[in-house]
């Protein structure tokens, strides 16, 4: 059973548009929510996170909302840019010593 | 400051073989997680360690085991090797995030592994 899922395997986007990447969970316990991103031979990297006390987390050109309601999260990024291309992950905790449950994996497409 | 290391980067066993992969997380580290990365899984949750100790473990059977010494550096053994555990296997250590609530993991580059 999966509990954090991203429906979207892949997504190409023109540069300069706005990239958004959408996240579903099922565990109604997770409180926090992150996001990362990973270049091919490389180890993912952390971009961003968000609580659940919060609905809206900024950092640059990345964003996240979180809609607790409908259990759902989307990363944001505003404006587009070549070295955007990559594998984006969203991962889900229940609290600082549970484990970390990371969903499949959009593949970023930032076409020029 | 070091990341995060792992080693070998890349392995080549057979069927029923064993194999121990080593990762050095960054210095000041003290959780270690290990996950198992294929095209159809995404990022899957072995298990992690924090001082030594199992905190938490992922559903993967008694073959994959682990464990963390008291520098921090953890070791993930595989037994009786099967096909389907060809995948990049990575290491993460973890710091807590005081603002997030948090902790923010921190991966290596991973270990290949193939079975034949």
């Amino acid at each position: 059973d999966q509990q954090v899922k991203q429906n979207s395997p892949s997504l190409s986007v023109q540069e300069g548009r706005i990239s958004i990447l959408n996240c579903d969970y099922t565990n109604s316990m997770f409180d926090y929510f992150l996001w990362y991103k990973k270049y091919p031979a490389e180890g993912p990297t952390f971009l961003i996170s968000i609580s659940s006390i919060k609905d809206k987390n900024e950092d640059g050109r990345f964003t996240v909302f979180l809609n607790k309601s409908a259990k759902h999260l989307s990363l944001h990024i505003v404006p587009s840019q070549p070295g955007d291309s990559a594998v984006y992950f969203c991962a889900a905790s229940g609290n600082r010593d549970d484990k970390i449950i990371f969903g499949k994996g959009t593949r970023l497409h930032i076409l020029p | 400051k070091a990341g995060v290391t792992q080693t070998p980067r890349y392995l080549i066993k057979t069927r029923g073989q064993q194999v121990t992969l080593s990762c050095s997380p960054i210095s000041g580290h003290r959780s270690v997680s290990w996950y198992q990365q294929t095209p159809g899984q995404g990022l899957q949750f072995l298990f992690e360690y924090f001082s030594e100790t199992q905190r938490n473990k992922g559903n993967f059977p008694g073959r994959f085991s682990g464990r963390q010494f008291s520098n921090s550096r953890s070791e993930m053994n595989v037994s009786t090797l099967e096909l389907g555990d060809s995948a990049l296997y990575l290491c993460a250590s973890s710091v807590p995030q005081l603002t997030s609530g948090t902790d923010t993991q921190y991966f290596g580059p991973g270990t290949r592994l193939t079975v034949l």
